[in-house]
């Protein structure tokens, strides 16, 4: 079964310092691996994906997601962090059918302050 | 890029009532949506997948009956909470899916959420 987890419910750093936002997964055969970040109240915003190929993968936003195959892991990285890009962060798996099922994890809340 | 439009955006309800919740993609036709369910400060969990023309196909533990969906067309998915209850009080959010087979061409869109709630 395909799962992904994200160790830290929240992350806090501050204004200008890199962030990382860790995530991890589980998949038989080949992993598709996807960031989202969620405002309140609101729905999910893409922000990068990886099928396949480099395995540093840039987003929108400034966000960018390393894929570690030996370590199972897409940690989201920023060289530095603005404010405004505090918000809930979403790692989530293609689910096998390719259909566009999504598996997500339980979230991490980045708090950026000033 | 894509959109998904999700109305309401909020909701709220007397106990006892039904609601119905619409998904539409406005500029793509959406070969699969999904309804996924989000507690405060908790994960998207799937509710159900819903192909165009046939019934929707349920997660473990949903009830069918309760939470019903139609998706009469490729632009266009309801989910309606039938007899709603405090405890169906959440967000409520679609997603639909463009492409083709296989994740390369294959991404999900989602629409803004709606808040239910139960009182």
């Amino acid at each position: 079964a395909q799962s992904v987890a994200q160790p830290e419910d929240q992350v806090n750093v501050a204004e200008g310092n890199p962030l990382t936002v860790k995530c991890t997964y589980s998949v038989s055969g080949n992993p598709y691996l996807f960031w989202y970040v969620q405002y309140p109240n609101r729905g999910l915003q893409f922000l990068l994906k990886y099928i396949t190929g480099d395995n540093l993968v840039k987003g929108s936003y400034g966000f960018e997601a390393e894929f570690n195959k030996s370590q199972t892991s897409f940690h989201l990285k920023k060289p530095s962090a603005l404010v405004s890009d505090s918000a809930l962060y979403f790692c989530a798996v293609g689910g096998s059918s390719n259909t566009g099922k999504l598996i997500f994890g339980q979230g991490t809340t980045l708090q950026v302050k000033p | 890029g894509a959109v998904v439009s999700q109305h309401p955006s909020w909701v709220i309800c007397k106990s006892g009532t039904s609601v119905k919740i619409e998904c539409r993609s406005l500029d793509f036709q959406a070969t699969t949506m999904f309804w996924y369910r989000q507690f405060p400060k908790q994960s998207l969990m799937l509710m159900a997948t819903s192909n165009e023309g046939s019934k929707a196909t349920y997660e473990q533990g949903v009830e069918k009956d309760k939470f019903l969906i139609n998706h009469a067309s490729l632009t266009l998915s309801t989910l309606t909470v039938t007899s709603a209850h405090p405890e169906d009080s959440s967000f409520y959010i679609c997603s639909a899916s463009r492409g083709g087979r296989g994740w390369t061409n294959t991404e999900a869109f989602f629409g803004q959420g709606t808040r239910l709630t139960v009182v």
